[in-house]
């Protein structure tokens, strides 16, 4: 089956810097990556997601890239703000699988003012 | 804005009990899924329903969980008897049939803690 690992699993940055947040994938066959965002004792919410035939797409500030050779995507957040601190997973999703995610272990975003 | 419904929010329970979760996905929304996720860790999924049927429990342990969805809406997840490793957060999500299939929109989860 799929084996999706993220990294780093906790990552501090100062209100106004980037993050980034990286993940692999193992099967070739994936073709839909979304990033989640889940604030303490709340749901999982999409953020942003990307199919296997764009290399990347923005919103905002916001931006998540996918390298299919590599088979690893990223999740970029510019210009961060103390709002932005949660935790952040990353899934792959197999066509045909109507939509079954297999998750990251997830990472601890913590923006300091 | 629809968002999925979960019930209850709190499940403690004593090992070896019975419990069962509830959801009510977004009106419409023909897929079903129940995940199970761990302190620290990323949802796994147990169970997919597709309308009223299973397409995917193949991580769901059966000896002692089970789960419905009888008329292709609601569902429900049972654990019985409850061990105290069942211990997690179990999220319900939905997603359409349509061209979005593959965005899901999860529920606020119940927090089951077993002693």
């Amino acid at each position: 089956g799929e084996n999706v690992e993220q990294h780093p699993s906790t990552l501090s940055v100062q209100e106004g810097d980037s993050a980034v947040i990286k993940c692999t994938y193992s099967d070739s066959a994936s073709n839909y990556f979304p990033w989640y965002k889940q604030e303490l004792g709340k749901r999982p919410q999409l953020i942003i997601d990307i199919r296997s035939n764009v290399g990347e797409k923005k919103d905002q500030r916001i931006a998540v890239t996918l390298n299919k050779t590599a088979k690893h995507f990223s999740l970029h957040i510019t210009e961060t703000q103390p709002e932005d601190s949660a935790v952040y997973f990353c899934a792959a999703s197999m066509e045909g699988n109507a939509g079954k995610s297999t998750f990251g272990d997830g990472t601890t975003l913590t923006v300091k003012p | 804005e629809a968002e999925v419904a979960q019930s209850p929010r709190y499940k403690i329970t004593e090992k070896s009990q019975a419990v069962a979760f509830w959801c009510d996905p977004i009106s419409g929304h023909a897929t079903l899924y129940w995940y199970r996720q761990i302190l620290g860790q990323g949802p796994e999924l147990l169970v997919q329903f597709q309308d009223e049927s299973v397409v995917d429990d193949s991580q769901l342990p059966k000896d002692r969980f089970s789960a419905e969805r009888l008329k292709g809406v609601d569902s429900t997840l049972k654990i019985q008897p409850a061990e105290l490793g069942d211990s997690a957060m179990y999220l319900c999500a939905s997603s359409s049939s349509g061209t979005n299939f593959y965005e899901q929109y999860f529920g606020p989860g119940t927090r089951l803690t077993v002693t």
